[in-house]
């Protein structure tokens, strides 16, 4: 049983592209988040949903949107993908402050 | 305003020998600290938390960590390494503002040589 799965695993995909990444969690926890690591494997939040609700919206281009349908979902669009937004992309979710659970993770890279 | 620093960006030893990662913190509020490690093209896994209680934490795989509030540090230790310990691991902290939001260190590469 996974905790925390996000598909796809891999997407590799062109310049000016629009494309999405899903998150599902069957924990039953109330907050969910996205995490982006670069090469250098620094980690830092993007965005985080309490209850379907933005709590948190860091300095992240406009072309990532992050949808909640429900608790137990958030996913990422991304609209008119750069050569830079190439990453790997973890989602993770909590009941409090105190522990996170995460994903597999997704590597996005675009050509 | 919170922040890590890990103070080596990699650390090799040898198979059997201790292991210390080290980690400074800085936080406004109380601070709740963590670790976690990363194999390989794997997602990140728990090793262990301190969230104000007692300040020498025990974690999976033998791994261990002691709050040194006075030092602000959060080193995490292991007596003897493992092949499969070889890995990243990130100190991260966080605080209790309501943003829940995790703050990582960029990392400390773990090598454990045969």
């Amino acid at each position: 049983d996974t905790a925390v799965s996000q598909t796809p695993k891999y997407l590799v995909t062109q310049m000016g592209n629009d494309k999405s990444i899903k998150c599902e969690q069957n924990l039953g926890h109330d907050t969910m988040y996205w995490y982006k690591q670069d090469s250098k494997k620094f980690l830092k939040i993007m965005f985080s949903y309490n209850n379907k609700e933005l709590i948190i919206n860091e300095t992240v281009p406009n072309r990532f949107s992050p949808k909640s349908p429900d608790k137990a979902h958030l996913n990422l669009h991304i609209n008119s993908l750069e050569l830079g937004d190439s990453a790997v992309y973890f989602c993770a979710s909590s009941s409090s402050v105190y522990e996170q659970y995460f994903g597999p993770g997704t590597r996005l890279t675009v050509t | 305003a919170q922040s890590v620093t890990q103070l080596d960006s990699h650390v090799s030893v040898s198979e059997g020998t201790p292991v210390l990662l080290r980690c400074n913190y800085s936080s406004s509020y109380s601070p709740s600290l963590f670790w976690y490690v990363q194999h390989p093209n794997k997602g990140l896994q728990l090793l262990l938390k301190y969230t104000s209680a007692a300040t020498l934490v025990k974690g999976i795989n033998g791994f261990e960590a002691e709050f040194k509030k006075s030092e602000t540090s959060f080193h995490l230790t292991k007596p003897s390494a493992h092949m499969s310990d070889a890995a990243e691991y990130f100190c991260v902290v966080t605080a209790d503002t309501g943003r829940r939001a995790l703050t990582f260190g960029s990392g400390t590469r773990l090598q454990v040589q045969p």
